[in-house]
C-alpha cells in the first residue's frame, strides 16, 4: 500500500515563528503536492513538485515556500506564521503522466497559529 | 474542467449497497471521472476512476453511462467505516493544471447500523 506520512498530526505555533511541515512517501512517486483545506473553501493547492529540486506554485503560494531535496521528501515552510495560516495541511503524491490524478494523501497536519 | 453535481447527502444501511450518483453533463471526450472520499479528520482517499467502461477494484465499482454524462459509484456492502464525504471529479488524465485536485461539496454518505 502507498504510504504518505506527515511529521505531525497537530501543531500549535505562535505568530511570526518559522514552521516546517514534512511529508514522506514510500512509493517512488515523482509528483508531490501540498494543499490546505479550510471549511467552505475546499482543497487549495499551495505548491507542487514534479521532481527533485523542481517546484511550481499552486493557487495560494504566498507566505509559503517548499523544498524537495530527495525524491521521497517534500517540505512546506511557513517563513513567518500568521493566524490566517491556521488550517489543515495535506500532503499528497502521485506518479507522472496518466496517473497524475491518482493522488495519495497523508493524514494531514492541523496547524493552529496563535 | 467539466463541472460535477452530486446530492448533498445520502443514507445507507450497513451491509447494503451504497449507490452514489454524479452528473457531469459537460464532460469532454478525453476527461476521466475520479472518485475520492474523505473520512472525518483524515486526508482524502483515492477510490477509483474511469473513462467510459465500467471499472471495479477492491474498494468499489464505477458505472459510467453510455453518453458519459453521469456516473454512479457503488460500494457493494457498505460498512460503518464507509461513512465519509464522497467527491466526484472530472479531469483529463495527465493533463495540465499541475495535477491540482479541486473538490466540490461532495456527498455526505452516512451508513447506519
Amino acid at each position: 500500500d502507498v504510504k504518505v506520512t506527515q511529521s505531525s498530526r497537530y501543531l500549535v505555533k505562535r505568530t511570526g515563528e518559522k514552521v516546517f511541515l514534512e511529508c514522506v512517501q514510500d512509493m517512488d512517486h515523482e509528483n508531490m503536492f501540498w494543499y490546505r483545506q479550510d471549511p467552505g473553501l475546499g482543497l487549495r493547492l499551495i505548491y507542487f513538485s514534479y521532481d527533485v529540486k523542481m517546484k511550481e506554485k499552486g493557487d495560494i503560494p504566498e507566505g509559503y515556500s517548499v523544498s524537495r531535496e530527495k525524491k521521497e521528501r517534500f517540505s512546506l515552510i511557513l517563513e513567518s506564521a500568521s493566524t490566517s495560516q491556521t488550517s489543515m495541511y495535506l500532503c499528497a503524491s502521485s506518479f507522472r503522466g496518466p496517473k497524475l490524478y491518482e493522488q495519495y494523501f497523508g493524514p494531514g497536519t492541523r496547524l493552529t497559529v496563535t | 474542467d467539466a463541472k460535477t453535481t452530486q446530492p448533498p447527502s445520502m443514507d445507507c444501511a450497513e451491509g447494503r449497497a451504497a449507490n452514489l450518483p454524479c452528473n457531469h453533463s459537460t464532460i469532454s471526450g478525453n476527461e476521466y471521472v475520479y472518485w475520492y472520499r474523505q473520512i472525518h479528520s483524515q486526508g482524502p482517499q483515492y477510490i477509483i476512476h474511469g473513462l467510459k467502461n465500467n471499472e471495479t477494484n477492491e474498494m468499489a465499482s464505477l458505472i459510467i453511462t453510455e453518453d458519459r454524462k453521469s456516473s454512479t459509484l457503488i460500494l457493494p456492502h457498505a460498512t460503518l467505516r464507509d461513512t465519509a464525504v464522497y467527491y466526484c471529479i472530472v479531469r483529463e488524465a495527465g493533463g495540465t493544471s499541475y495535477g491540482k485536485l479541486t473538490f466540490g461539496q461532495g456527498t455526505i454518505l452516512t451508513v447506519h447500523p
